[in-house]
């Protein structure tokens, strides 16, 4: 079946502009989660719904980064004001449910450049 | 707060030798589950093996496997007759079983080793 897809692959933005980043994950998959990778690094959580609601947000940098999941399926990351230093991967990944031993299935991320 | 780390930034051995990657983790939990993922250059993280902290048995899937040492919390990972499909980034993964509503899910990673197979 299909897997997690992200939207867009790349993206190029100027310092201080709005982004939309958009997760669609695996169908059925209730728990999805956002990572990002700096260059050289692992991926850091930022956030991960259950459903429809944030259950834990603890990643998120600043008040900047925003994320919705509003009918439990598609997740939108939005950044407001980009900055230099938001430039990197943005991974999304889907899960069957929340617990410990599920698998996390990733996306094959959005790489933003902020200039 | 739990924490990983692989000590090894990058590795080259020839093709179809045995090649171990290291991984440490450092966390307060008793029950956990621990992951190797693998970043080949079209970014898409994939899963290669994981391993309950309650099972004693090291987990195997085909030509790759785990030491895993709890009380010395290792987790190693072996890939034995290495083929040139297996350069990519791998990463060391641990998620606690439970711990409430918050913080449990996530997966924390460390900073990965790039693999690098020649032919």
């Amino acid at each position: 079946g299909a897997g997690v897809s992200q939207t867009p692959s790349n993206k190029v933005t100027e310092k201080g502009k709005y982004v939309e980043l958009r997760c669609d994950p695996i169908s059925g998959h209730t728990a999805l989660y956002w990572y990002r990778q700096s260059l050289g690094q692992g991926p850091e959580f930022l956030i991960y719904f259950q459903g429809t609601g944030a259950a834990d947000d603890s990643g998120l940098p600043n008040d900047r980064f925003f994320a919705v999941r509003p009918e439990g399926s598609v997740s939108t990351l939005k950044i407001q004001r980009t900055e230099r230093g938001d430039s990197a991967v943005y991974l999304c990944a889907s899960s069957l449910g929340p617990g410990g031993g599920e698998t996390q299935y990733f996306g094959p991320g959005t790489r933003l450049l902020v200039l | 707060a739990q924490t990983v780390t692989q000590s090894q930034p990058e590795m080259s051995v020839q093709e179809a030798e045995t090649v171990t990657l290291s991984c440490t983790y450092d966390t307060s939990e008793n029950n956990y589950y621990l992951f190797w993922y693998k970043q080949p250059p079209s970014r898409q993280m994939i899963l290669v093996i994981r391993q309950e902290a309650y099972k004693q048995q090291n987990a195997t899937e085909n030509r790759f496997s785990v030491n895993f040492q709890k009380a010395a919390k290792s987790f190693s990972l072996k890939i034995s007759d290495s083929q040139l499909g297996d350069t990519a980034m791998y990463f060391c993964a641990f998620r606690a079983a439970w711990g409430g509503i918050q913080g449990a899910q996530k997966l924390v990673f460390g900073q990965g080793t790039r693999l690098t197979i020649n032919p």
